[in-house]
Protein backbone atom coordinates (compact mmCIF):
# COMPACT_ATOMS: atom_id res chain seq x y z
CA UNK A 1 0.00 0.00 0.00
CA UNK A 2 0.77 3.55 0.33
CA UNK A 3 3.39 5.11 2.69
CA UNK A 4 3.66 9.01 3.55
CA UNK A 5 6.75 10.81 4.85
CA UNK A 6 6.32 14.28 5.99
CA UNK A 7 9.47 16.42 7.07
CA UNK A 8 10.04 18.16 9.13
CA UNK A 9 8.23 17.24 11.89
CA UNK A 10 8.44 20.67 13.55
CA UNK A 11 9.20 23.44 11.79
CA UNK A 12 9.48 27.10 13.48
CA UNK A 13 10.19 30.65 11.98
CA UNK A 14 9.70 33.88 11.99
CA UNK A 15 6.96 36.24 10.81
CA UNK A 16 7.55 37.30 7.31
CA UNK A 17 9.32 34.16 6.61
CA UNK A 18 8.73 31.36 4.11
CA UNK A 19 7.89 27.67 5.17
CA UNK A 20 8.81 24.67 3.27
CA UNK A 21 7.12 21.05 4.44
CA UNK A 22 7.90 18.23 2.15
CA UNK A 23 6.55 14.69 1.44
CA UNK A 24 7.63 11.53 -0.10
CA UNK A 25 5.09 8.78 -1.57
CA UNK A 26 5.70 5.13 -2.66
CA UNK A 27 2.81 4.39 -5.19
CA UNK A 28 3.80 5.36 -8.62
CA UNK A 29 -0.22 5.46 -8.76
CA UNK A 30 -0.88 7.96 -6.94
CA UNK A 31 -2.50 10.78 -8.28
CA UNK A 32 -4.12 13.51 -5.63
CA UNK A 33 -2.16 15.05 -2.90
CA UNK A 34 -4.06 17.41 -0.51
CA UNK A 35 -2.76 19.13 2.69
CA UNK A 36 -4.84 19.82 5.38
CA UNK A 37 -3.99 22.42 8.01
CA UNK A 38 -5.61 21.75 11.69
CA UNK A 39 -5.48 24.44 13.83
CA UNK A 40 -4.97 23.45 17.93
CA UNK A 41 -8.48 22.03 18.97
CA UNK A 42 -10.19 22.07 15.45
CA UNK A 43 -10.91 19.84 12.79
CA UNK A 44 -8.00 19.26 9.89
CA UNK A 45 -9.47 21.48 7.04
CA UNK A 46 -8.23 21.12 3.14
CA UNK A 47 -6.19 24.29 2.30
CA UNK A 48 -4.96 23.00 -1.48
CA UNK A 49 -4.51 20.25 -3.27
CA UNK A 50 -2.97 19.08 -6.39
CA UNK A 51 -3.40 16.32 -8.90
CA UNK A 52 -0.39 14.66 -10.88
CA UNK A 53 -1.07 16.68 -14.56
CA UNK A 54 0.53 19.62 -13.33
CA UNK A 55 3.21 20.20 -11.42
CA UNK A 56 2.32 23.36 -9.56
CA UNK A 57 -0.35 25.24 -7.70
CA UNK A 58 -1.13 28.28 -6.23
CA UNK A 59 -3.49 30.21 -4.26
CA UNK A 60 -2.21 33.24 -2.49
CA UNK A 61 0.55 33.03 0.05
CA UNK A 62 0.37 28.99 0.20
CA UNK A 63 1.42 26.83 -3.37
CA UNK A 64 2.25 23.47 -3.70
CA UNK A 65 4.80 21.61 -5.98
CA UNK A 66 4.67 18.02 -7.29
CA UNK A 67 7.89 16.24 -8.55
CA UNK A 68 6.30 12.67 -9.97
CA UNK A 69 9.53 11.34 -11.25
CA UNK A 70 10.73 11.78 -7.60
CA UNK A 71 7.62 11.36 -6.07
CA UNK A 72 7.44 14.02 -4.23
CA UNK A 73 6.20 16.83 -3.32
CA UNK A 74 6.19 20.38 -0.95
CA UNK A 75 3.85 22.99 0.74
CA UNK A 76 5.22 26.23 0.13
CA UNK A 77 4.29 29.22 2.92
CA UNK A 78 5.36 32.34 2.15
CA UNK A 79 4.73 35.97 4.47
CA UNK A 80 4.26 33.68 7.14
CA UNK A 81 1.64 35.15 9.57
CA UNK A 82 0.96 34.26 13.52
CA UNK A 83 -2.31 32.95 12.18
CA UNK A 84 -0.39 30.03 10.38
CA UNK A 85 0.35 28.45 12.86
CA UNK A 86 -0.93 24.91 12.95
CA UNK A 87 -0.52 21.23 12.19
CA UNK A 88 -0.55 20.76 8.35
CA UNK A 89 -0.72 17.12 7.05
CA UNK A 90 -0.38 16.13 3.54
CA UNK A 91 -1.81 13.20 1.81
CA UNK A 92 -1.88 11.05 -1.06
CA UNK A 93 -4.10 8.86 -2.79
CA UNK A 94 -4.96 6.71 -5.78
CA UNK A 95 -8.39 8.09 -6.94
CA UNK A 96 -8.28 6.41 -9.93
CA UNK A 97 -8.64 3.24 -8.71
CA UNK A 98 -11.09 1.10 -6.70
CA UNK A 99 -10.03 1.96 -3.48
CA UNK A 100 -11.03 5.84 -2.64
CA UNK A 101 -9.25 6.64 0.31
CA UNK A 102 -6.07 8.94 1.80
CA UNK A 103 -3.04 7.74 3.31
CA UNK A 104 -1.47 10.76 5.16
CA UNK A 105 1.94 11.76 6.64
CA UNK A 106 2.56 12.74 10.21
CA UNK A 107 1.59 15.62 10.59
CA UNK A 108 4.10 19.39 10.30
CA UNK A 109 3.61 21.65 13.43
CA UNK A 110 4.20 25.31 12.47
CA UNK A 111 5.06 27.51 14.51
CA UNK A 112 5.33 30.96 13.46
CA UNK A 113 6.87 33.40 16.29
CA UNK A 114 5.77 37.26 15.66
CA UNK B 1 -25.70 25.34 9.61
CA UNK B 2 -24.08 22.49 6.99
CA UNK B 3 -21.51 20.27 8.54
CA UNK B 4 -20.03 17.01 10.29
CA UNK B 5 -21.59 16.54 14.02
CA UNK B 6 -19.56 13.94 16.08
CA UNK B 7 -21.25 13.43 19.84
CA UNK B 8 -20.14 13.48 22.31
CA UNK B 9 -16.91 15.92 22.34
CA UNK B 10 -14.95 13.71 25.60
CA UNK B 11 -15.91 9.96 26.29
CA UNK B 12 -14.77 8.26 28.91
CA UNK B 13 -15.27 4.36 29.43
CA UNK B 14 -13.57 1.92 31.42
CA UNK B 15 -11.94 -1.34 29.90
CA UNK B 16 -13.50 -3.53 28.61
CA UNK B 17 -16.72 -1.78 27.71
CA UNK B 18 -17.76 -1.15 24.07
CA UNK B 19 -18.44 2.22 23.28
CA UNK B 20 -20.22 3.87 20.12
CA UNK B 21 -18.97 7.33 18.92
CA UNK B 22 -21.76 9.08 16.99
CA UNK B 23 -20.89 10.69 13.78
CA UNK B 24 -24.15 12.84 11.41
CA UNK B 25 -23.38 14.93 8.72
CA UNK B 26 -26.09 16.75 6.80
CA UNK B 27 -23.87 17.37 3.44
CA UNK B 28 -25.77 14.97 1.51
CA UNK B 29 -22.21 13.28 1.40
CA UNK B 30 -22.06 9.71 -0.17
CA UNK B 31 -19.10 8.94 1.42
CA UNK B 32 -17.89 8.91 5.41
CA UNK B 33 -14.75 7.98 6.87
CA UNK B 34 -13.07 7.34 10.02
CA UNK B 35 -9.86 8.00 11.05
CA UNK B 36 -7.38 7.40 14.32
CA UNK B 37 -5.22 10.34 15.49
CA UNK B 38 -2.69 10.05 17.70
CA UNK B 39 0.57 12.55 18.54
CA UNK B 40 3.12 11.83 16.11
CA UNK B 41 0.99 9.54 14.35
CA UNK B 42 -0.90 12.00 11.73
CA UNK B 43 -4.61 10.30 10.85
CA UNK B 44 -4.87 6.32 9.87
CA UNK B 45 -8.04 5.24 8.16
CA UNK B 46 -10.38 2.85 10.14
CA UNK B 47 -13.11 1.99 8.35
CA UNK B 48 -15.19 3.29 5.02
CA UNK B 49 -17.88 3.28 3.17
CA UNK B 50 -18.98 4.90 -0.13
CA UNK B 51 -22.56 4.24 -0.31
CA UNK B 52 -25.51 3.29 2.24
CA UNK B 53 -25.08 -0.50 3.20
CA UNK B 54 -21.90 -0.80 2.36
CA UNK B 55 -17.95 -0.26 3.90
CA UNK B 56 -14.89 -1.43 3.48
CA UNK B 57 -11.82 -1.47 6.23
CA UNK B 58 -9.42 0.37 6.64
CA UNK B 59 -5.81 0.32 7.60
CA UNK B 60 -6.12 -0.50 11.29
CA UNK B 61 -9.76 -1.65 11.51
CA UNK B 62 -9.23 -4.44 13.70
CA UNK B 63 -10.76 -3.73 17.43
CA UNK B 64 -13.61 -1.62 15.56
CA UNK B 65 -16.96 -1.90 13.95
CA UNK B 66 -19.41 0.63 11.92
CA UNK B 67 -22.47 0.66 10.25
CA UNK B 68 -23.99 2.51 7.49
CA UNK B 69 -27.98 2.19 7.39
CA UNK B 70 -28.52 5.58 6.89
CA UNK B 71 -26.91 8.11 4.17
CA UNK B 72 -26.76 10.77 7.04
CA UNK B 73 -24.96 8.50 9.57
CA UNK B 74 -21.83 6.16 10.21
CA UNK B 75 -21.75 5.35 13.94
CA UNK B 76 -18.02 3.65 14.95
CA UNK B 77 -18.31 0.80 17.62
CA UNK B 78 -14.78 0.87 19.23
CA UNK B 79 -15.00 -2.48 21.01
CA UNK B 80 -13.55 -4.13 24.09
CA UNK B 81 -10.92 -6.30 21.57
CA UNK B 82 -9.42 -3.21 20.37
CA UNK B 83 -5.67 -2.92 22.80
CA UNK B 84 -5.43 0.97 22.69
CA UNK B 85 -8.47 2.60 22.13
CA UNK B 86 -7.90 5.99 24.15
CA UNK B 87 -7.24 8.49 21.07
CA UNK B 88 -9.11 10.59 19.05
CA UNK B 89 -11.41 9.94 16.49
CA UNK B 90 -12.28 12.25 13.45
CA UNK B 91 -15.09 11.26 11.11
CA UNK B 92 -15.05 12.75 7.82
CA UNK B 93 -16.92 12.72 4.82
CA UNK B 94 -16.83 13.46 0.95
CA UNK B 95 -19.40 13.99 -1.93
CA UNK B 96 -18.65 10.65 -3.58
CA UNK B 97 -16.48 7.78 -3.27
CA UNK B 98 -14.05 9.49 -6.21
CA UNK B 99 -13.71 12.65 -4.56
CA UNK B 100 -11.07 12.36 -1.49
CA UNK B 101 -12.03 15.79 -0.46
CA UNK B 102 -12.75 15.67 2.85
CA UNK B 103 -14.72 17.78 5.28
CA UNK B 104 -14.27 16.86 8.94
CA UNK B 105 -15.91 16.72 12.11
CA UNK B 106 -14.72 18.25 15.60
CA UNK B 107 -13.32 14.95 16.75
CA UNK B 108 -13.95 12.98 19.58
CA UNK B 109 -11.60 12.52 22.27
CA UNK B 110 -12.18 8.78 23.78
CA UNK B 111 -10.30 7.95 26.35
CA UNK B 112 -10.56 4.22 28.25
CA UNK B 113 -9.27 3.41 31.72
Amino acid sequence: GENVEQHPSTLSVQEGDSAVIKCTYSDSASNYFPWYKQELGKRPQLIIDIRSNVGEKKDQRIAVTLNKTAKHFSLHITETQPEDSAVYFCAASNSGGSNYKLTFGKGTLLTVNP
Amino acid sequence: DGGITQSPKYLFRKEGQNVTLSCEQNLNHDAMYWYRQDPGQGLRLIYYSQIVNDFQKGDIAEGYSVSREKKESFPLTVTSAQKNPTAFYLCASSIRAGSLSLHFGNGTRLTVT
